[in-house]
């Protein structure tokens, strides 16, 4: 069974700017969770979706949404980007929610200039 | 609010040593979870190990295995017979059962397993 896949892998993108990056999750999976990665905050909590719902959100501003497709692939976009936006992405996937154990995908590596 | 400290930030050790990597969580909570995640310098995010709170016998995965005390609220990992893959950061992480579907991270322990 293939794993979470997100795309793209790298990204270079100017302040001001948006972005959509993309996740795929485990077949059979409805939950699909994002994750921000920096040195400095650590792995924070952005959002979860399950069958097409955002179920919870993290402390992250309006800037930041997602959707779910209802072959339960997930986006999250960030508009108007911020240098301090510059981080690892990591989008999780799991059966029905998280509390079931979660599998990630290699991320997604933004840098905002 | 859930808190989780990994006081830990760095270790390293020898090649078939055994390591432990503690990991002290804060909650008021009594039905949660607790998960140990590594994340190796490919920065794919792997499950290492998960134990119920309810569940008093500590988790174990072949060479990983968790000393889990609730009323400490500590949960270490174990790991025998390391190996030179198992250098990574280590991720405890904490789950509130019935909760609001989000995992708490501590800031991690980087690991290195010299040969």
């Amino acid at each position: 069974k293939a794993g979470v896949t997100q795309t793209p892998r790298y990204l270079i993108k100017t302040r001001g700017q948006q972005v959509t990056l993309s996740c795929s999750p485990i077949s059979g999976h409805r939950s699909v969770s994002w994750y921000q990665q920096t040195p400095g905050q650590g792995l924070q909590f952005l959002f979860e979706y399950f069958s097409e719902t955002q179920r919870n959100k993290g402390n992250f501003p309006g800037r930041f949404s997602g959707r779910q497709f209802s072959n339960s692939r997930s986006e999250m976009n960030v508009s108007t980007l911020e240098l301090g936006d510059s981080a690892l992405y990591l989008c999780a996937s799991s059966l029905a929610g998280i509390q079931e154990t979660q599998y990630f995908g290699p991320g997604t590596r933004l840098l905002v200039l | 609010a859930q808190t989780v400290t990994q006081s830990q930030p760095e270790m390293s050790v020898q090649e078939a040593e055994t390591v432990t990597l503690s990991c002290t969580y804060d909650t008021s909570e009594s039905n949660y979870y607790l998960f140990w995640y590594k994340q190796p310098p490919s920065r794919q995010m792997i499950l290492v190990i998960r134990q119920e709170a309810y569940k008093q016998q500590n988790a174990t995965e072949n060479r990983f295995s968790v000393n889990f005390q609730k009323a400490a609220k500590s949960f270490s990992l174990k790991i025998s017979d390391s190996q030179l893959g198992d250098t990574a950061m280590y991720f405890c992480a904490f789950m509130k059962q019935y909760s609001n579907y989000q995992l708490i991270w501590g800031a991690g322990t980087k690991l290195i397993i010299k040969p």
